[in-house]
């Protein structure tokens, strides 16, 4: 069964600090990670991390896949309390479109 | 503003109602799908439809019934549900291809259920 596990289940840090969550995955047929962002309603889409395209970012964000190592990170630079929100982590499920979704880190930043 | 736009907002209703959630795409995709997300619970994935055609359902009970007039509509039938039903209910859609390399979902604001 595909699995996706997602880490520090929740963190608090102050602003300007750096941050780093994790997600390992068990799937069958691997061909994409994705990270969303979740602030109050609807997961908006941040990275999406393919065997083509292992790192990728975005301003104070990026991303980086692991296929050794069946991983990915995602990292915040320089926290700013507009960070504060659920990020998860999904993966393709086998040969179809269906996603699979870990539970989230839950990121807190305090000024 | 993500292209998905989903109604009610909020919807509190008894276990004996039927109503029904809207989904509707702006974005000229393909593939459209339901979520449900509990508290501390993963996202779950409800159905899938690809092309109008239901491709997926994830084990969903009966109450809940989906339909997919047309690609960029989607409706999501609830009849006599249960007080654990409440929760978020996300739509989202994706242009899906046969290359094999899923696209990113687009999701909708989602639907806050209470169920009484």
């Amino acid at each position: 069964e595909d699995k996706v596990v997602q880490s520090p289940l929740s963190l608090v840090v102050h602003e300007g600090d750096t941050v780093t969550l994790n997600c390992s995955y068990e799937v069958t047929n691997f061909r994409s990670l994705l990270w969303y962002k979740q602030e109050k309603k609807a997961p908006t889409f941040l990275f999406m991390l393919t065997s083509s395209g292992i790192e990728k970012k975005s301003g104070r964000l990026s991303s980086i896949l692991d296929k050794k190592e069946l991983s990915s990170i995602l990292n915040i630079t320089a926290t700013q309390t507009g960070d504060s929100a659920i990020y998860l982590c999904a993966l393709p499920q086998g040969g179809s479109e269906k996603l699979v979704f870990g539970k989230g880190t839950k990121l807190t930043v305090n000024p | 503003e993500t292209g998905v736009t989903q109604t009610p907002r909020h919807l509190v209703m008894g276990m004996t109602n039927k109503k029904s959630l809207k989904c509707e795409q702006h974005l000229g995709h393909n593939a459209m799908y339901w979520y449900k997300q509990s508290a501390k619970k993963p996202l779950e994935l409800m159905f899938v439809y690809n092309f109008k055609e239901q491709t997926e359902n994830n084990s969903v009970p009966s109450r809940f019934s989906p339909e997919c007039p047309n690609s960029s509509h989607l409706f999501l039938h609830l009849h006599t549900l249960q007080p654990e039903d409440s929760a978020l209910y996300l739509c989202a859609s994706s242009q899906e291809t046969l290359a094999g390399v899923p696209n990113e979902q687009f999701f909708g604001p989602g639907t806050r259920l209470t169920v009484l």
